[in-house]
């Protein structure tokens, strides 16, 4: 049973390009959260999705991120017109059903490393 | 809002001791705890799932504790190896924000040979 997979590893682009982030999450979990660690600093949460539904993106920057999480395929992840200050690691993690919040915990991805040059 | 706090934020030991890792989270309205592990440059590692039933998990050397109407967990480490070297993170999922984790800035650990 694989993890939960996340692509690119690492990823460079330039300032202004545009960087999009994949998630897919373990078998059987339908709940998909975004974070991320800028360097030397701890986890800000992001974004939680659903299937076809943002359930909470009260971590989102307003402008330039986006996030879906489609009927099929990964969960994405996408900063448009990227800059210096967006360079990070950015995790994915995947829960089971929503009714089993009280039992599940995260299972995480091993994160993609961007830099913005 | 959730807002965590981890004491302490660094701590470096000689091999073979017990450790006690502290946590603190202002909503106690939480579904669940998980301690995490988190190498440099790497993901994170699950640790111990402590449900807000429950009082303590253990795993090996690993023990976890919940004190959820206080806000409170501790990680405890027996006999520490230069292997357990890495940040440890406590993550609190849910509370009136809604189902999401918050994670502590983590206290990074080194236990020296």
């Amino acid at each position: 049973n694989a993890g939960v997979m996340q692509n690119p590893r690492h990823l460079v682009r330039r300032r202004g390009q545009e960087a999009r982030l994949r998630c897919s999450p373990m078998k059987g979990h339908s709940h998909v959260y975004w974070y991320r660690q800028l360097p030397e600093e701890g986890l800000k949460f992001m974004v939680y999705l659903q299937k076809e539904n943002i359930i909470d993106e009260s971590g989102m920057p307003k402008e330039r991120f986006s996030a879906e999480f489609p009927k099929e395929g990964p969960s994405i992840l996408r900063i448009q017109q990227v800059v210096r200050g967006d360079s990070a690691a950015y995790f994915c993690a995947s829960s089971p059903t929503l009714t089993g919040a009280g039992k599940d915990g995260y299972t995480f991805g091993s994160g993609t490393r961007l830099t913005v040059v | 809002k959730q807002e965590v706090t981890q004491i302490p934020a660094a701590l470096s030991v000689p091999e073979g001791e017990n450790l006690v890792l502290n946590c603190s989270f202002t909503d106690s309205a939480i579904y669940n705890l998980q301690w995490f592990r988190q190498d440099p440059g790497k993901g994170l590692t699950s640790l111990l799932l402590i449900q807000s039933s429950q009082r303590e998990q253990t795993s090996g050397r690993l023990n976890a504790s919940l004190d959820k109407s206080s806000g409170r967990s501790t990680l405890y480490i027996a006999a520490s190896q230069p292997g357990d070297s890495a940040t440890y993170l406590c993550a609190p999922r849910g509370g009136t924000g809604g189902f999401k984790t918050i994670f502590g800035a983590g206290t990074r650990l080194f236990v020296k040979a």
